[in-house]
């Protein structure tokens, strides 16, 4: 049963470029959410997805935007990059469901992102 | 949004050594969660809480819900060098819509098993 993946591993970019990165959830699961981690943080909500709209989303301006497949993978998008993008970036995958279960959110290893 | 504050920021310990870590939140949670984060990789669940005063085990590791809804504590028991790694305290931020809800997490415990 193959867990959440996430590419690439890792990336490189320059200020004012853009980014793309994937997401495939766990077996099962139909929720994406997605978070940002800077170095000694711990991970900060970004957005979710489920049935391919963006259900909720944290305080994170318009240059990231995301998307949902009918496969359930997802991907998020970066515009416009910034230095304070540079952050290890986490999808989490869970199961809608109803009473506590639905907290229960998987991770990947997450992508490196570095902007230079 | 909820806060929520881990403590102690970070802790070298003598392997064999029991561990005590706890989380506190200025807003009443309904869950807690307990993560684990290695170098490189994401987090991976521990332990799951639902019901205030709930004591739950996974192995060495033991976690309970605070009877105020407002704090959890983690103890690790007869530590080893694998328990090296940072802890991360996590709860829901409330959504009355579709799908699963969005976490909050702390700043994390930073763990150093010295051998």
């Amino acid at each position: 049963d193959a867990g959440v993946t996430q590419s690439p591993t890792h990336l490189i970019k320059t200020r004012g470029q853009q980014v793309t990165l994937r997401c495939s959830p766990k077996s099962g699961h139909d929720t994406v959410s997605w978070y940002q981690q800077a170095l000694g943080q711990g991970p900060q909500f970004i957005f979710q997805y489920y049935e391919e709209e963006e259900r909720q989303r944290g305080n994170f301006p318009d240059r990231f935007s995301g998307h949902q497949f009918p496969n359930y993978s997802s991907e998020l998008n970066v515009n416009a990059l910034l230095l304070g993008d540079s952050a290890l970036y986490l999808c989490a995958s869970s199961l809608r469901a109803s009473g506590l279960a639905k907290n229960i959110q998987y991770f990947g290893a997450g992508t490196r992102l570095s902007v230079l | 949004g909820q806060q929520l504050n881990q403590s102690p920021q970070s802790m070298f310990i003598q392997e064999g050594e029991d561990v005590s870590m706890n989380c506190t939140s200025s807003s009443i949670f309904n869950t807690w969660l307990w993560y684990k984060q290695d170098p490189g990789e994401g987090p991976v669940l521990l332990i799951a809480l639902y019901k205030a005063g709930e004591l739950t085990s996974n192995g060495r590791l033991t976690a309970q819900f605070g009877i105020t809804r407002k704090d959890s504590f983690l103890n690790i028991s007869a530590s080893i060098p694998s328990d090296v790694g940072i802890y991360f305290c996590a709860g829901p931020e409330t959504y009355s819509g579709a799908g699963s809800y969005q976490l909050t997490f702390g700043k994390g415990t930073k763990l150093s098993v010295i051998p």
